[in-house]
């Protein structure tokens, strides 16, 4: 069975505070994702990684860095944290390949004050 | 520039009915298209997805038809069940393998008995 995990499940950040989201996967796929979703926009790529040591830009990537240092765990960094990053964000894993089923981790509800 | 879009934003049905959820796109190299659905409270998960090569998939009472002339896709849900409420999203891909996704903003569905 697919397992993606992500901690903090909740979390509140001042505006201008630095946040990390982590994720973790155990399903050795190569690809992992970091989406935002908010009301009425759906589901938004941030930031994807092909692999180890890999981190590609998405749709949305203003304001965030990511993070991949091993096949299993792939990080959102918030540097300088303000209110329109409020948001749930999802981490999703995926084979490479073409057509791949995407797994959803259980996301990180995240309020910025 | 929204390349995914869905109608409608929100749906009620009764139960037993057949319920129809629309997808329409704008890039021409996009060529997979999977449903994700996600129920409240939860993260997203593959419903049903095709590719270009088809013009119908099934799936049990799931059944996506494709108008590849028209850049247009529909989910119909036969016999809908409460159990089917959730929100559904439409989504799309171009063939490489990083399997970038990009999201419609979703419909809404409620299926009262």
């Amino acid at each position: 069975e697919a397992a993606v995990t992500q901690s903090p499940r909740n979390k509140v950040a001042v505006t201008g505070g630095k946040v990390t989201l982590s994720c973790n996967q155990t399903n050795n796929h190569n690809n992992m994702y970091w989406y935002r979703q908010d009301t009425g926009h759906g589901l938004r790529l941030i930031h994807y990684s092909y692999g180890a040591g890999s981190t590609e830009k998405g749709d949305i990537p203003d304001g965030y860095k990511a993070s991949r240092p091993s096949q299993e765990n792939f990080s959102l960094i918030l540097e300088l944290a303000t209110p329109s990053q409020t948001s749930v964000y999802f981490c999703a894993s995926g084979d490479a390949g073409d057509y791949a089923e995407q797994f959803f981790g259980p996301g990180t509800r995240l309020t910025v004050l | 520039q929204q390349q995914v879009r869905q109608s409608p934003q929100s749906l009620t049905v009764w139960e037993g009915e057949t319920t129809i959820l629309n997808c329409s796109y704008e890039d021409s190299t996009f060529d997979y298209f999977p449903w994700y659905r996600q129920f409240p409270g939860k993260s997203p998960a593959l419903l049903i997805a095709i590719s270009l090569v088809s013009n119908k998939k099934e799936d049990g009472r799931f059944t996506i038809f494709f108008n590849k002339r028209e850049k247009k896709l529909s989910l119909h849900i036969t016999d809908s069940q409460p159990g089917d409420s959730a929100t559904y999203f439409c989504a799309a891909s171009v063939d490489s393998g990083y399997n970038k996704l990009t999201f419609g903003k979703g419909t809404v569905l409620l299926v009262s008995p």
